[in-house]
């Protein structure tokens, strides 16, 4: 089946800091990929959908500026939480579209767990 | 707008007994629909879907869900549950379109008594 990564798994950071989150599609080429936030006990926010090579669309209320979105190829997408504070403290899970697959089916990454100090 | 509502925030079940996890959803025509199950600190693990045709679905790990069109339901079940089974379960419906957007309900939260 498809598979998706991300890394880091953990991150911890201090506040005003940046911190990178990469999403790799390890076995299939993903044109689409999606950025989920979710706070304990909670479903899945979808923050913003990732195009390769064209500019991610947001969902309403997610700042552009502050989760900025880059799918530069194929397999790779990352998302880049700027001046990060203790309130963006959450699990970001990405997910891919295999276009091999059926309709709509994302894979899903593992998740990572980013704490700002 | 289209929504998926999992009426039950959390359920307690025997080891063996049945289980039902119920999911409505409102969408404009006929849904794309997923299970997801997450275990703590996890991604979330297809369980199964429905696009079309039969209305009783099989998914992996003995689960099963039946589309009812006339109700707007999609719920999940299995005959005897195991208790690693335990996790969070999502409901979810797929936006037709380029988008391939999924929209998540609540969660159910499965504990499962020895």
């Amino acid at each position: 089946g498809a598979v998706v990564s991300q890394h880091p798994s953990r991150v911890i950071c201090k506040s005003g800091t940046s911190v990178k989150i990469e999403c790799r599609s390890l076995d299939f080429q993903a044109t689409t990929m999606f950025w989920y936030r979710q706070f304990p006990k909670q479903s899945l926010m979808l923050m913003a959908t990732s195009n390769e090579g064209s500019k991610a669309t947001y969902e309403q209320g997610v700042e552009k500026d502050k989760f900025l979105i880059n799918h530069a190829s194929l397999t790779l997408s990352t998302l880049t939480v700027t001046s990060a504070h203790p309130e963006d403290s959450s699990f970001y899970i990405c997910s891919a579209s295999d276009p091999g697959a059926s309709y709509n089916e994302q894979f899903f990454g593992p998740g990572t767990r980013l704490t700002v100090l | 707008a289209q929504s998926v509502t999992q009426p039950d925030i959390h359920i307690t079940v025997s080891e063996g007994a049945s289980l039902e996890l119920r999911c409505n959803y409102s969408y404009g025509a006929t849904p794309y629909l997923f299970w997801y199950v997450q275990s703590p600190g996890q991604g979330l693990q297809l369980l199964l879907k429905y696009f079309s045709g039969d209305t009783l679905v099989q998914g992996i790990k003995g689960f099963e869900a039946e589309f009812k069109r006339s109700q707007s339901s999609f719920n999940l079940r299995k005959p005897s549950v195991h208790w690693s089974d335990a996790a969070e379960y999502f409901c979810a419906v797929g936006v037709k379109g380029n988008t391939g957007k999924l929209i998540f309900g609540q969660g159910t939260t499965l504990q499962v008594k020895p």
